[in-house]
């Protein structure tokens, strides 16, 4: 079946540093892959979303400069979280999507972010 | 934009019962509704969708309903049991692209 593996689970940085994390499909070609975000709150925010041959499309409130994502190829993806401070805590969900399986988006485990 | 909204917050059922959670959206040019649960510490795990050219969709003791003419959507667990008990997401979009979530069901199966 369709897994996704993100890493890394959980990452500790210091506010102002920077954290990467990453995205792999597993079983299927990842044709477009969504970042989200969860709040501490369990709410989500959609923050990009990046389309094999497309542009990478930003939501509102999130740019290029902040969360740079890379999407090389149809396995992988990855998305850098720059200058973290407290209000970017929380879980970095990637949801990849297979193209030849219709709509349905799998999720990874996240990435969680604390910011001390 | 599309607003999806999730009714309830919490639901306690005895195990062997169904639970009932239920979804309500805005847009009508939402055409696909999937729904997906999230154990503690954990990320998304996608359990069943709907899409809006059927009303019903059964899988093992799942069951999602669309009503499209009220804009609700719901997702019956029956014969409930403990590893049930998680947080459950419902989501819709009209693109495919873009998932808007509800505010997510805390649902708790109790022996």
């Amino acid at each position: 079946g369709a897994l996704v593996y993100q890493y890394p689970r959980r990452t500790i940085c210091k506010s102002g540093t920077s954290m990467r994390m990453e995205c792999q499909a597993v079983g299927f070609q990842a044709t477009s892959v969504a970042w989200y975000r969860q709040s501490p709150q369990k709410t989500f925010e959609l923050i990009a979303l990046s389309t094999v041959n497309s542009a990478i499309k930003y939501e509102q409130n999130f740019t290029q400069e902040k969360f740079p994502i890379s999407h090389p190829n149809l396995s992988f993806s990855s998305m850098t979280v720059l200058n973290a401070y407290l209000e970017d805590r929380g879980l970095y969900l990637c949801g990849a999507r297979d193209g030849g399986l219709g709509n349905t988006l799998y999720f990874g485990e996240g990435s969680r972010l604390i910011v001390v | 934009g599309e607003k999806v909204e999730q009714h309830e917050s919490t639901l306690s059922v005895r195990e062997g019962d169904s639970a009932v959670i239920n979804c309500t959206y805005t847009d009508t040019a939402s055409s696909y509704f999937p729904w997906y649960k999230q154990e503690a510490g954990k990320g998304l795990h996608f359990v069943i969708d709907i899409r809006s050219n059927v009303d019903r969709k059964q899988s093992q003791r799942l069951i999602v309903l669309l009503d499209k003419k009220a804009k609700r959507f719901s997702l019956h667990i029956t014969a409930t049991q403990p590893e049930d008990s998680a947080i459950y997401f419902c989501a819709a979009t009209s693109s495919g692209q873009k998932l808007v979530f509800g505010q997510g069901t805390i649902l708790k199966v109790y022996l």
